[in-house]
């Protein structure tokens, strides 16, 4: 497509349960982000893949978050066990990773655990 | 990870008015990038600068980057109802993901 799609656009879950947000990138970008944005805060990285490699998983913020890439394309935001403090927009981006680093942002992911 | 501090976080300006836009760090940046985001929607970049001092415009937007690459400076001219949404300054530096600041976020009232 012509942007990075992600879906749902928005989810409500309940405390516990497991999500999956998709996120599908700007065809022929290298590189994905995954970032969280909760009110107030800014935009809060926590994953970058690099093809289906992910060089760096520190700003996971716990356990229960992973994610993987397929194909050098889609990739999948999973949350095990879901915390109201989980509630946020998860944003992805992709990018051609050259220097500058220009990033594209999808339209985000709004999560709410109630 | 560097801190880019963003000031101020709250601006509430009326059409026509002038503003000025920071966005600061104590680290050296290979490139810093501006970013709008309104709500509902993800942040759509505005500009990157990437030389020392360099200055560019967009319409009535001007973007300069500090001479030691550490700083940045957002200026809009006689601002617009259309310019309200929340402004993201973000740093590269030798890493793969870009830093972001918290942001600030303008209303521009009629």
């Amino acid at each position: 497509g012509a942007g990075v799609s992600q879906s749902p656009s928005n989810k409500v879950t309940e405390k516990g349960k497991d999500v999956e947000l998709r996120c599908d990138p700007i065809s022929g970008h290298t590189a994905l982000y995954w970032y969280r944005q909760s009110l107030g805060q800014g935009l809060e990285f926590l994953i970058y893949f690099q093809g289906n490699s992910a060089p760096d998983k520190s700003g996971l913020p716990s356990d229960r978050f992973s994610a993987e890439r397929t194909g050098g394309s889609v990739s999948t935001l999973t949350i095990q066990r879901t915390q109201q403090e989980d509630s946020a927009v998860y944003l992805c981006a992709s990018s051609k990773r050259r220097s500058p680093n220009t990033i594209y942002f999808g339209e985000g992911s709004w999560l709410t655990v109630v | 990870t560097q801190l880019l501090e963003q000031s101020p976080q709250f601006l509430s300006i009326q059409e026509g008015e002038n503003l000025t836009v920071y966005c600061n760090s104590s680290s050296v940046f290979s490139s810093l990038q501006w970013y709008r985001q309104e709500p509902g929607e993800g942040p759509v970049l505005l500009v990157t600068v990437v030389t020392g001092g360099e200055v560019k415009k967009l319409k009535r937007l001007t973007f300069q980057f500090g001479d030691a690459r550490k700083d940045s400076s957002l200026h809009i001219t006689a601002a617009q109802p259309g310019d309200t949404g929340l402004y993201l300054c973000a740093g590269e530096n030798s890493g793969y993901a870009l830093n972001f600041g918290k942001g600030t976020s303008l209303l521009v009232t009629p």
